[in-house]
């Protein structure tokens, strides 16, 4: 079974409206969790590193204030895409490193957010 | 970090045996090599990890020669359940240390 949990697996919303994706660990906790944006036909780009207890680490380009991520507790990590336009339109999936020394990672369900 | 190159597609047909390779000329000592599949709308899954020569699980098998500059991911009789996308990543075993994904393979399993 899944050992990392996405909600919503789907979103539409209006043009200029936040929208915030949902990523739980299940079963295990996760001090760091990362955030990823694909789009169709197209390969995972890594957005944002989070960390429980503190801020996320964002890569480059990757705008801070328009994807707030916040990292509550050791099992669940949010990503707010705010005002959203319909650029933002993807499929934003997070994961979580598997306990231990094996740099494998665990990936949600994914998220497709369709922007109006 | 250590880039990856891969086929950006193969074609194969059910029942045969699929080798997908990967060139990751600037290795480093301490980079391991790992594979995941992507099915349409789904996250990755972890196919296996391996270090170096081969390693063998229940769904397919990791050879790695001598150099470790390349990689071939060996998936024995396709089925069409098969059809997806497969990226390698390398880096070292530690969480924060394996996150780039390359362009990926996408395999067309045929009837």
């Amino acid at each position: 079974g899944a050992v990392v949990s996405q909600h919503p697996s789907w979103v539409i919303c209006k043009s200029g409206t936040s929208v915030k994706i949902e990523c739980r660990s299940l079963d295990f906790q996760a001090t760091t969790m990362f955030w990823y944006r694909q789009f169709p036909k197209q390969s995972l780009m890594l957005m944002a590193t989070s960390n429980e207890g503190s801020k996320a680490t964002y890569e480059q380009g990757v705008e801070k204030d328009k994807f707030l991520i916040n990292h509550a507790s050791l099992t669940l990590s949010t990503l707010t895409v705010t005002s959203a336009h319909p650029e933002d339109s993807s499929f934003y999936i997070c994961s979580a490193p598997r306990t231990g020394l094996t740099g494998e990672l665990f990936f949600g369900e994914g998220s497709r957010l369709t922007v109006l | 970090l250590a880039k990856t190159t891969q086929p950006i597609s193969m074609d194969s047909y059910e029942g045969q045996e699929v080798n997908i390779t990967c060139s990751h000329n600037n290795i480093a000592t301490n980079d391991y090599i790992t594979w995941y599949q992507q099915f349409p709308s789904q996250g990755p899954r972890f196919i296996i990890q391996g270090y170096k020569t081969k390693v063998t699980n229940e769904v397919a098998s990791l050879f790695i020669p001598a150099d470790r500059k390349s990689s071939t991911l060996s998936l024995p009789r396709v089925s069409l359940s098969d059809t997806a996308v497969y990226y390698c990543l390398v880096g070292e075993r530690n969480a924060g240390n394996m996150l780039t994904f390359g362009g990926g393979t996408r395999l067309m399993v045929k009837p």
